[in-house]
């Protein structure tokens, strides 16, 4: 079955510094990628979604500029947190699909980010 | 927007027993898909369950089965035998326009 990873699994870093975070489909190509936030007890929210060779599509509220996506290949894309605070300390998700628009998607395991 | 809402934020049911959770959803599409996933303490977002809104017959996968009542816009899951391995998150989602929305989560507690 389709695979979906995320590194790093867990990320502690201090306030002010940036972080990356890196999502690869292992054994598909994905032209559309997803990024969620998902606060402790709660659901998840869709940030962006990314798509390979053009800007990212940013949900509303989302911060363009503090939460960087970069789809650069169809294996992989990243996110990155810049400047970071305590309150974007959260649970990144990330999910792909086989084509644009299709309804399955597969999800990594998560990135825990812990901003001190 | 669409919007999901999942009414019960916790449940238990005992071990082979059988147990149901709602989910209510809003959407002025006609084409969409539903799912519930799970999410066991792992966090790794698992399907358990899709169905096709343009299609009446409910989605069944071993012991898990669907109420999908299109008209009232409620899709709940039925989870049959229960087992130990089913704790955990379950969150109802729809799809449409390349987008998921997801309700709040019901956490499931089967006990032995």
């Amino acid at each position: 079955g389709a695979v979906v990873s995320q590194h790093p699994s867990w990320v502690i870093c201090k306030s002010g510094t940036s972080v990356k975070i890196e999502c690869r489909s292992l054994d598909f190509q994905a032209t559309t990628m997803f990024w969620y936030r998902q606060f402790p007890k709660q659901s998840l929210m869709l940030m962006a979604t990314s798509n390979e060779g053009s800007k990212a599509t940013y949900e509303q509220g989302v911060e363009k500029d503090k939460f960087l996506i970069n789809h650069a290949s169809l294996t992989l894309s990243t996110l990155t947190v810049t400047s970071a605070h305590p309150e974007d300390s959260s649970f990144y998700i990330c999910s792909a699909s086989l084509a644009p628009y299709q309804e399955t998607q597969y999800f990594g395991p998560g990135t825990r980010l812990l901003v001190l | 927007a669409q919007t999901v809402t999942q009414s019960q934020p916790e449940m238990s049911v005992q071990e082979a027993e059988t147990v149901t959770l709602s989910c209510t959803y809003d959407t002025s599409e006609n084409n969409y898909y539903l799912f519930w996933y799970k999410q066991p303490p792992s966090r790794q977002m698992i399907l358990v369950i899709r169905q096709e809104a343009y299609k009446q017959q409910n989605a069944t996968e071993n012991r898990f089965s669907v109420n999908f009542q299109k008209a009232a816009k409620s899709f709940s899951l039925k989870i049959s035998d229960s087992q130990l391995g089913d704790t955990a998150m379950y969150f109802c989602a729809s799809y449409n326009f390349n987008k998921f929305y997801f309700g709040s989560g019901t956490k499931l507690n089967v006990k032995p």
